[in-house]
């Protein structure tokens, strides 16, 4: 089955503890992102890939880094999570370099929260 | 600044018609997306428009109007499992997409 496969779906944690959360797609999509979701305010991207070795960052990098060792898997790292950043994570990834015209296939999200 | 605006909130009856509308600004425009999420599930990709006029995809239909800046989609014969929250999404020049704020949609029995 096709699918963006992110880990863990719930994640409570305390600030400063770096975290990974993993996120696999099995589509061969060149194209990868990282999106968090706070009520009222969408989608806001965090960082997007092009391709392998390819990443660059979206409208809200702070705090976050990210890195594409391998076309399948793009993770998402939190150095020092902070409070500020419980939100709602999900990863996308999209056929082809245009995403907008196939649409993104979404991970089923991460719930993360920082205490 | 870049923005997409679309209601908060919109509410309908069972069976009935419901037209979400989103209008944006955006620094180049490569087409207009809609995509559902259900409360606590991903976005799934819905439509793409990419040239002026109207798709349908079963009982969904979207449709663009690049001179005026607008879209909207359109819902016919509501379910109850439509009830969700709809975002539309523009691609800009930087290759981005910028989302609304997404609209939820209430459908009563």
């Amino acid at each position: 089955e096709a699918q963006v496969t992110q880990n863990p779906r719930y994640l409570i944690t305390v600030t400063g503890k770096k975290l990974t959360v993993t996120c696999s797609q099995n589509m061969n999509h060149e194209y990868m992102s990282w999106y968090r979701q706070d009520p009222g305010l969408g989608l806001r991207q965090i960082y997007y890939s092009m391709n392998v070795e390819v990443t660059d960052k979206g409208d809200v990098p702070e705090g976050y880094k990210v890195s594409r060792k391998e076309k399948r898997n793009f993770p998402l790292i939190l150095e020092s999570p902070s409070p500020n950043q419980t939100s709602l994570y999900f990863c996308a990834s999209s056929r082809t370099g245009a995403p907008i015209s196939y649409g993104y296939t979404f991970g089923s999200g991460t719930r993360l929260t920082v205490v | 600044g870049q923005s997409l605006e679309q209601p908060s909130e919109v509410t309908a009856v069972e069976g009935a018609i419901v037209q979400i509308n989103c209008t944006y600004q955006t620094s180049g425009f490569y087409g207009l997306s809609w995509y559902q999420q259900h409360d606590g599930g991903a976005p799934t990709f819905l439509s793409y428009n990419g040239l002026d006029g109207l798709e349908e995809t079963g009982r969904f239909s979207s449709f663009l109007s690049r001179s005026d800046s607008y879209g909207y989609l359109l819902l016919q014969e509501l379910q109850m499992k439509d009830s969700a929250s709809y975002f539309c999404a523009v691609r800009d020049s930087n290759y981005q997409l910028i989302w609304g704020a997404g609209t939820k949609l209430i459908i009563k029995p």
